[in-house]
């Protein structure tokens, strides 16, 4: 199984500021790798898939990038809407993973 | 609009069984992979379980393996997950989600719908 470790689990950053989440895979998973957003009580969303695309309509401040074992989600300048848990997930193997999450909250 | 409603979910005593279904509305649900994902209070995301589009290949969790089976109804856009001998630890939101034909992502989500296994 290829665990995904996100990092770190909680970043505390003002809205306009910058973010960047990190993912490690224990194996490569080349550019298998997908971002998911979700907010309280909400269902997941696909952000990023395959590394480095964006999901339709998800704006342009929201960009992926790495393969093989390191990835990074990086958000340009924090909008309100943008304070929630984000996740990886893997699809180079089964089972289907995902990490265990970063919490983005308000400074 | 694509849409995706989950039902069945409930209070259930280990043990026990419950189905769940997801209605598919809004593309051509005969033509996609679909998933089972659960989250458990104040967890993360858990794959649960994929079907393909046509049924013929089923993919489970090694923590729901054995006890959980994966089916769909073409004729009817449905989506089912047969949950037997259910266990505390299976307490969860259960999501169904929509595989993207064109870059195989879960796309499209349900809302959830919660199953608690306690006595």
């Amino acid at each position: 199984e290829i665990v995904l470790t996100q990092s770190p689990a909680t970043l505390s950053l003002s809205p306009g500021e910058r973010a960047t989440l990190s993912c490690r895979a224990s194996q490569s998973v080349t550019s298998y790798l997908a971002w998911y957003q979700q907010k309280p009580g909400q269902a997941p969303r696909l952000l990023i898939y395959a590394a480095s695309n964006r999901a339709t309509g998800i704006p342009a401040r929201f960009s992926g990038s790495g393969s093989g074992t390191d990835f990074t989600l990086t958000i340009s300048s924090l909008e309100p809407e943008d304070f929630a848990v984000y996740y990886c997930q893997q699809r180079s193997n089964w089972p289907l993973t995902f990490g265990g999450g970063t919490k983005v909250e308000i400074k | 609009e694509v849409q995706l409603v989950e039902a069945g979910g409930g209070l259930v005593q280990p043990g026990g069984s419950l189905r769940l279904s997801c209605a598919a509305s809004g593309f051509t649900f005969s033509s996609c992979v679909m998933t089972w994902v659960r989250q458990a209070p104040g967890k993360g995301l858990e794959w649960v379980s994929t079907i393909s589009a046509g049924g013929g290949s089923t993919y489970y969790a090694d923590s729901v393996k054995g006890r959980f089976t994966v089916s769909r109804d073409n004729s009817k856009n449905t989506l089912h997950l047969q949950m037997n001998s259910l266990r505390a630890e299976d307490t969860a939101v259960y999501y169904c989600a929509k595989r993207s034909g064109v870059h195989g992502y879960m796309d499209v989500w349900g809302k959830g719908t919660t199953v608690t296994v306690s006595s």
